[in-house]
């Protein structure tokens, strides 16, 4: 199947910093990607559609101020936390999809941590 | 956000068990998904349908796409340790890639 990879793993910051997460599609291109965000025990929420060459869609309830998407190439899109509080705290998982497969591969997530 | 239904929301059974999940929904989808997650990690998918009334194996795992498009299943056969984890389904509106995901059925194993 189609790798999708996150960095970091996990992340820890202060309260008030920013904090970017990158996806990348290791040996496809994605001209579309997603991010979720999973609280525990919880199923994952579709935060926002990343658009390679143009803006994000977000999602209702999400404010596109604090999370800042960028689809800088075909293979990579960024999402930034930014002034990162306590209840940002998650796990964000960003996914793929492979044309002609009609599936979505995953990345293995990061986990936000803010003190 | 919308959610599809899954049930059981937890299960506890011993290896060598079959297992049965499902999934169902109030809207349709064209297309139905179920990936397993492990702590911490991210969900792996397992079977994608994309016909009504699809049957669809992945080794010990079967599941199905129902035929009015508003529910699947995934049974599992003899389960093995390695099974224990989260089953997510996901559903697919016509194409437009955006996923919902159901609720979770966590599946543990007894020794």
């Amino acid at each position: 199947g189609a790798v999708v990879s996150q960095h970091p793993s996990r992340v820890i910051c202060k309260s008030g910093t920013s904090v970017k997460i990158e996806c990348r599609s290791l040996d496809f291109q994605a001209t579309t990607m997603f991010w979720y965000r999973q609280f525990p025990k919880q199923s994952l929420m579709l935060m926002a559609t990343s658009n390679e060459g143009s803006k994000a869609t977000y999602e209702q309830g999400v404010e596109k101020d604090k999370f800042l998407i960028n689809h800088a190439s075909l293979t990579l899109s960024t999402l930034t936390v930014t002034s990162a509080h306590p209840e940002d705290s998650s796990f964000y998982i960003c996914s793929a999809p492979l044309r002609g497969q009609e599936t979505q591969y995953f990345g293995p997530g990061t986990r936000l941590l803010v003190l | 956000g919308q959610q599809l239904n899954q049930s059981p929301q937890s299960m506890f059974i011993q290896e060598g068990e079959d297992v049965s999940m499902n999934c169902t929904s109030s809207s349709i989808f064209n297309t139905w998904l179920w990936y397993k997650q492990d702590p911490g990690e991210g969900p792996v998918l397992l079977i994608a349908l994309y016909k009504a009334g699809e049957l669809t194996s992945n080794g010990r795992l079967t599941a199905q796409f129902g035929i009015t498009r508003k529910d699947s299943f995934l049974n599992i056969s003899a389960s093995i340790p390695s099974d224990v984890g989260i089953y997510f389904c996901a559903g697919d509106n016509f194409g437009n890639e955006k996923l919902t995901f159901g609720t979770g059925t966590r599946l543990t194993i007894i020794p």
